[in-house]
Parts: structure tokens; C-alpha cells; sequence
């Protein structure tokens, strides 16, 4: 069955950078575009990035745009999410999403989320 | 850059009744372009609609979804206690960057 997993949040300071990884299993990866959303806490959801499925297209939020960087490796059925410079307002569940290439279905399955926590 | 609306902010519902929740874009957009996605608390989002009208594998034929241009709708014909979640259009596929708009709070009394 298809799953996608994060990992890699936690507890970290101002200032720092950080890597989040979702792990794909149960469908071709490389088929798919790749979002990445976030939740900060009792907030809507706000979407970060995506990535096209061969990596050669990618977009980003205006209020990320430098600062994140959306990556993938199609060997390993993984996704990554480099934030740097992290600030209290990175706060949030990072979700991964993925969307079939080239046919308009939508963000069909998400992962659980990793929690990012940006506090000193 | 495309902005969405949501309106209600929260709505508080009898199972049984109708409800339509809807959700404004700040630019005409392709039908193609909207979903519409439920949250329940402690859960990823789930989708529901894509393509403004059609809906997700699995996803009862009481969840129905309209509209066009700007102005789109989502339907539950019939409350049930189990629909109490947030509920959040997005827009995504034609150019980025793709928004979510704010949500929708529906509670069942």
C-alpha cells in the first residue's frame, strides 16, 4: 500500500538548519510530483514547495524562497526538505504529499507529518 | 499569485442537514486547479475533490463539489457526526505557488 514517511523534525535552536526526509513505498516515486506542506500550531495549513518528478522543476512559497530547499533522489524513493536559518515562526508539522504527474488528481496521499519545533 | 477565501469561518450543524462551505479565488481559475481536502484533529489531510467537482477514491457520493471561475463550493448533503473536521480548498496544478485557503470548522452538534 502506498505510504510516505517523515522523519527527521525535532527540537532545534534559531538559527540552525535541519533536514527532513519522506520516505515513499507502495507506488513508482518517480511517476510523481512531491509537495511539501506545513501546519504551525492550531493553524491552517500552508503550502511550502514542490518538486516535478525529475527533479527538474521546482517551486517554492514567496515566504520560503531562499531559505528552503526542496530536493530528491529517485534511486532511494525519498524526498528532502532543507530549512535553513530556522526561526520560531518554522514552528509546524512538515507534511509530504505527492501528486500524480501530469494528470491534475490532486495531493492524493499524505504522510503522517514530522513535528518541527524551533525554540531555544 | 493566486489567494483563496474561505467562508464560514465555523459552522455548527445537526447531523442529517445540508451544508455548503465555500471558498472564493482572488483570480478566475481552471476548474482543473481547485480541491478540496477534510483535517480531522491529530490527522493529515485527506482529499475529497479534485478538479472542482469530481471526487476521490473512496469518498461517499454525499461529498459533491461545484463552481467556477472564482467562486466554489462543497457540499454535504447529509450531516453525519463523523464530518466534523476543518475543511480547506486549494488551489494547485496550473502556476505555482499553490495555496490552501484558510479553512472551514465544521461541527456537529
Amino acid at each position: 500500500q502506498v505510504q510516505l514517511v517523515e522523519s527527521g523534525g525535532g527540537v532545534v535552536q534559531p538559527g540552525t538548519s535541519l533536514r527532513l526526509s519522506c520516505g515513499a513505498s507502495g507506488f513508482t516515486f518517480s511517476d510523481y510530483g512531491m509537495h511539501w506542506v506545513r501546519q504551525a500550531p492550531g493553524k491552517g495549513l500552508e503550502w511550502l514547495a514542490i518538486i516535478f518528478y525529475d527533479g527538474n522543476s521546482k517551486y517554492y512559497a514567496e515566504s520560503v524562497k531562499g531559505r528552503f530547499t526542496i530536493s530528491r533522489d529517485n534511486s532511494k524513493d525519498t524526498l528532502y526538505l532543507q530549512i535553513n536559518s530556522l526561526r520560531a515562526e518554522d514552528t509546524a508539522i512538515y507534511f509530504c504529499a505527492r501528486e500524480k504527474r501530469g494528470e491534475l488528481l490532486g495531493l492524493d496521499y499524505w504522510g503522517q507529518g514530522t513535528l518541527v519545533t524551533v525554540s531555544s | 499569485e493566486i489567494v483563496l477565501t474561505q467562508s464560514p469561518g465555523t459552522l455548527s450543524l445537526s447531523p442529517g442537514e445540508r451544508v455548503t462551505l465555500s471558498c472564493r479565488a482572488s483570480e478566475s481559475v481552471s476548474n482543473s486547479y481547485i480541491a478540496w481536502f477534510q483535517q480531522k484533529p491529530g490527522q493529515a489531510p485527506m482529499l475529497l475533490i479534485y478538479g472542482a467537482s469530481t471526487r476521490a477514491t473512496g469518498v461517499p457520493p454525499r461529498f459533491s463539489g461545484g463552481g467556477y471561475g472564482t467562486d466554489f463550493t462543497l457540499t454535504i448533503s447529509r450531516l453525519e457526526p463523523a464530518d466534523s473536521a476543518v475543511y480547506y480548498c486549494q488551489y494547485f496544478g496550473g502556476l505555482p505557488p499553490f495555496a490552501f485557503g484558510p479553512g472551514t470548522k465544521v461541527e456537529i452538534k
